[in-house]
């Protein structure tokens, strides 16, 4: 089955420069890749995603990279702020209505 | 819109005790996925529904674990004979589709927080 691995477990950051959390998965099946905000004490909140048919999507300071055939895929948020302190989780998925699955989570603490 | 919903937020159990976790997904959604976050872990898949196929109940970790899904909506989680191992939060998200651009988005509710003393 597919396993997602996440590096790094934490990340600090000084307010106003670039985050970077790379994610990588072992089948080349997978075809669908979330990215996942969670705060503490709520549940994952998707903020971007990306498909295999596609090597880059942006959205505001978020953006997300996909290279298929390395089988990774990262996460980069430009101009941090404060509020973009959380975890950060990666997954991947086969193609249709299949379940998720997770890397470990990035804890990313934006300092001011 | 009103996203997926979970109740109760919280549940403290004793071992040994029978417990039972709802979920209500957004309207019209009809995939609902239930999945399990254990302290400093990642999401861990344990069951899914798609329309009116059979669940896929692949990734619940024992017996005591069962689900289901009445009328193609609300779902209900439970844990039977509850253990100290069983704590963690139970996290449901639901998928607008079953089929489509749009099928693999999974959105997740607030969870429950399981603790079995």
């Amino acid at each position: 089955g597919e396993n997602v691995e996440q590096h790094p477990s934490t990340l600090s950051v000084q307010e106003g420069d670039s985050a970077v959390i790379k994610c990588t998965y072992s089948d080349s099946a997978s075809n669908y890749f979330p990215w996942y905000k969670q705060e503490l004490g709520k549940g994952p909140q998707l903020i971007i995603d990306i498909r295999s048919n596609v090597g880059e999507k942006k959205d505001q300071r978020i953006a997300v990279t996909l290279n298929k055939t390395a089988k990774h895929f990262s996460l980069h948020i430009t101009e941090t702020q404060p509020e973009d302190s959380a975890v950060y989780f990666c997954a991947a998925s086969y193609p249709g209505n299949t379940p998720l699955v997770f890397g470990k989570g990035t804890r990313l603490s934006v300092i001011a | 819109g009103a996203g997926v919903s979970q109740s109760p937020s919280n549940k403290v159990t004793e071992k040994g005790k029978d417990v039972e976790l709802r979920c209500d997904p957004i309207s019209g959604h009809t995939a609902l996925y239930w999945y399990r976050q254990s302290l400093g872990q990642g999401l861990e898949f344990l069951i899914y529904f798609q329309g009116n196929s059979a669940p896929d109940k692949s990734g619940l970790p024992s017996d005591r674990f069962s689900a289901e899904r009445t009328g193609g909506s609300v779902s209900t989680l439970t844990i039977q004979r509850t253990q100290q191992e069983d704590s963690a939060v139970y996290l449901c998200a639901s998928s607008p589709q079953t089929s489509g651009p749009r099928s693999y988005e999974q959105y997740f509710g607030p969870g429950t927080r399981l603790t079995v003393t």
